[in-house]
């Protein structure tokens, strides 16, 4: 069946990067888009962005243009998310979802991975 | 970018009862709306898509409906698992948003 499985736990400084992974099994890794949504404590959900997995096209929200990085490698079946410039209000559990349908067409998030907690603090 | 308002925040209900949640978007979106369920720490689930389909393992007392600016989610008849936030989320020129929630608790 279709998993993702993302990193641990991250505890990170203000100003610092983090680096969040998404494993994916059970399926054609390159056939479909995945995105990336965040959680603040207690808070509703934020949309991120998505990457193409086959063709490495990405797509962010504007709110964090310029310190969002969305990768992939194919090889590994793994998807990645970077967030640069951190701030105490990225601290978050970050979601890994990957699209519903494959090929060219953007749908929407199932399944999803576990999520990731980070915390930013100093 | 397009916003989208939930009501009620809270809807208090019993078992068996009927839900009727709410999603408004800011602007059109045509049928580009789907509905998550998210149970405390868990991830969110899709539930509905392209406003009115019912995502694989979806129960039947879920359905969705509307188009352009207004939407709904009803749960015919809640069941005890039931009780969680749902959030609605729409789909413009590739890029997404979610409505702030709304939480179906127990009366």
């Amino acid at each position: 069946q279709v998993q993702l499985v993302q990193s641990g736990a991250e505890v990170t400084k203000p100003g610092a990067s983090v680096k969040v992974s998404c494993k994916a099994s059970g399926y054609t890794f390159t056939n479909y888009k995945m995105t990336w949504v965040r959680q603040a404590p207690g808070q509703g959900l934020e949309w991120m962005g998505w990457i193409s997995a086959y063709s490495g096209h990405t797509k962010y929200a504007e709110s964090l243009q310029g310190r969002v990085t969305m990768t992939t490698d194919a090889s590994t079946s793994t998807a990645y998310l970077e967030l640069r410039s951190l701030r105490s209000d990225d601290t978050a559990v970050y979601y890994c979802a990957r699209d519903l349908r494959d090929g060219d067409s953007l749908t929407w998030s199932d399944p999803w991975g576990q999520g990731t907690l980070v915390t930013v603090s100093s | 970018e397009i916003v989208l308002t939930q009501s009620p925040a809270t809807l208090s209900l019993s078992p068996g009862e009927r839900g009727t949640l709410s999603c408004r978007a800011s602007q059109s979106v045509g049928r580009s709306l789907a509905w998550y369920q998210q149970k405390p720490g868990q991830a969110p689930r899709l539930l509905i898509y392209d406003a009115s389909n019912r995502a694989t393992g979806t129960p039947a007392r879920f359905s969705g409906s509307g188009s352009g600016t207004d939407f709904t989610l009803t749960i015919s008849s809640l069941e005890p698992e039931d009780f969680a936030v749902y959030y609605c989320q729409q789909r413009s020129n590739s890029i997404f948003t979610f409505g702030p929630g709304t939480k179906v608790d127990i009366k």
